[in-house]
């Protein structure tokens, strides 16, 4: 089945760090963009992050530079998402996706990881 | 940075009737838009690309149109299904989501 499946959420404390995980089946990563976008529950849609397919161009939103680091590892078709000096505002669901191209849609979507930042 | 503004927020509509969703862009962005569905729980699903493409599956009463900063998508003949929130998205310098617009039952 072609699919994104992503994990690593969870509670964590400000000022703390998590690695989210966007592991792709059925395709092959190397040949796609992949994005990273987040959703406050009941809120809509932010793009964070991409990524393209060889990891040599990476793209970030102003409100996640210097602390959040897009990564992947062809071996296990699986994406990363480093998450650094997390803040409250940080909570979300965080959704990885896919793209042909930096000029395309989002054509595939995972089902998406909490991440909660609180004391 | 790229603003996209959806209107309306909210939408009332009866199974069977025609609506349109509008998406204003603060700058040109030729016709790099997309259109994504969403219900609750669930991920977004792509509808549209290119501002007028249909998506392999997505269900022909699902239309779309515009170019350059203003663009609409039309439902045709609402089904149970389509009751859900609807995004515009633009891709021409990086990516910027509309605020969305929850289509609701009447």
């Amino acid at each position: 089945e072609v699919q994104l499946v992503e994990s690593g959420g969870g509670l964590v404390q400000p000022g703390g760090s998590l690695r989210l995980s966007c592991a792709a089946s059925g395709f092959s990563f190397s040949s796609y963009w992949i994005h990273w976008v987040r959703q406050v529950p009941g809120k809509g849609l932010v793009w964070v992050s991409r990524i393209n397919g060889d990891g040599r161009s990476r793209s970030y939103a102003d409100s996640v530079k210097g602390r959040f680091i897009i990564s992947g590892d062809n071996a296990k078709n699986t994406l990363y998402l480093e998450m650094n000096s997390l803040t409250v505002e940080d909570t979300a669901i965080y959704y990885c996706a896919r793209a042909g191209s930096p000029l395309s849609a989002f054509d595939m979507w995972g089902q998406g990881t909490m991440v909660t930042v609180s004391s | 940075d790229i603003q996209m503004t959806q209107s309306p927020s909210t939408l009332s509509a009866s199974v069977g009737d025609r609506v349109t969703i509008t998406c204003r862009v603060s700058q040109s962005i030729s016709s790099w838009l997309a259109w994504y569905q969403q219900k609750p729980g669930k991920a977004p699903k792509l509808l549209i690309y290119k501002a007028s493409t249909l998506e392999t599956g997505v269900p022909s009463r699902f239309s779309g149109s515009g170019s350059g900063t203003e663009f609409t998508l039309t439902i045709s003949s609402l089904q149970p299904d389509d009751f859900a929130t609807y995004y515009c998205q633009q891709y021409n310098v990086y990516y910027s989501f509309g605020q969305g617009t929850k289509l609701e039952i009447k």
